[in-house]
């Protein structure tokens, strides 16, 4: 099994439609998620980290649910500029130095 | 706000040949890392620096690699001698610290291209 899994898409949506994307890991000790986005060519972006009670920002909400080592990425109201590939990331922790990515799932939201 | 600035941008080198690649953190982390994305896959971690040493290294962190923190605001990896392999973009992040919940930086990348 993938030390961090995700469904690679593409997913392709019209502006204003929600999406979820999906992210499973396998380290049962993995201490900290994130969510980063990738533009073709670009460095990862931190998009927003992921809480164990859920959190959210602005259009984004991701939700953490450890019990089936599972998290995800919600877009509601999606714009043109959220096409991009959205990546998992997950560290075993406690230090910060085992970040673990996932391939990436890519969005491309059309008008 | 501030960033993480990688040179060159875009490096071609010869097979064999050493490439140093630098990177300069955001002034006030204290933890430093390289990655790779070759095209089309993943990132991969390769290692994370703390206290002027190696913290942690992934199997893809052979012999033939090796960073430094030569001052006080560079960090920088070299390639000792470049296989075709070694093609790919390489990522430097920097983090304020190396407790969990910290996430982590990105520079723009140096693509490094061997021939």
């Amino acid at each position: 099994r993938k030390e961090v899994e995700q469904d690679p898409g593409p997913f392709n949506v019209p502006e204003g439609a929600t999406v979820a994307f999906n992210c499973t890991y396998s380290n049962s000790a993995s201490q900290s998620f994130f969510w980063y986005r990738q533009d073709c060519r670009k460095e990862p972006k931190l998009l927003m980290s992921v809480y164990s009670s859920g959190n959210e920002d602005g259009r984004f909400t991701a939700q953490l649910n450890r019990a089936s080592q599972y998290i995800s990425l919600l877009i509601r109201d999606s714009k043109l500029s959220d096409s991009a590939t959205y990546l998992c990331v997950v560290n075993t922790g406690p230090r910060n130095n085992d970040m673990r990515f996932g391939a990436g799932t890519r969005l491309t939201v059309k008008p | 706000e501030p960033e993480v600035t990688q040179t060159p941008s875009h490096q071609v080198t010869q097979m064999g040949q050493e490439v140093i690649l630098r990177c300069v953190p955001i002034s006030n982390h204290l933890y430093f890392y390289w990655y790779r994305q070759i095209l089309g896959q993943k990132v991969e971690f390769l290692v994370s620096f703390y206290n002027n040493e190696i913290s942690e290294k992934s199997e893809i962190f052979d012999d033939q690699f090796s960073v430094e923190r030569p001052d006080g605001s560079n960090f920088t990896l070299k390639i000792r001698s470049t296989k075709l392999e070694d093609s790919a973009m390489y990522f430097c992040a920097s983090s304020r610290q190396g407790a969990y919940g910290q996430p982590q930086h990105f520079g723009d990348g140096t693509r490094l291209s061997i021939l």
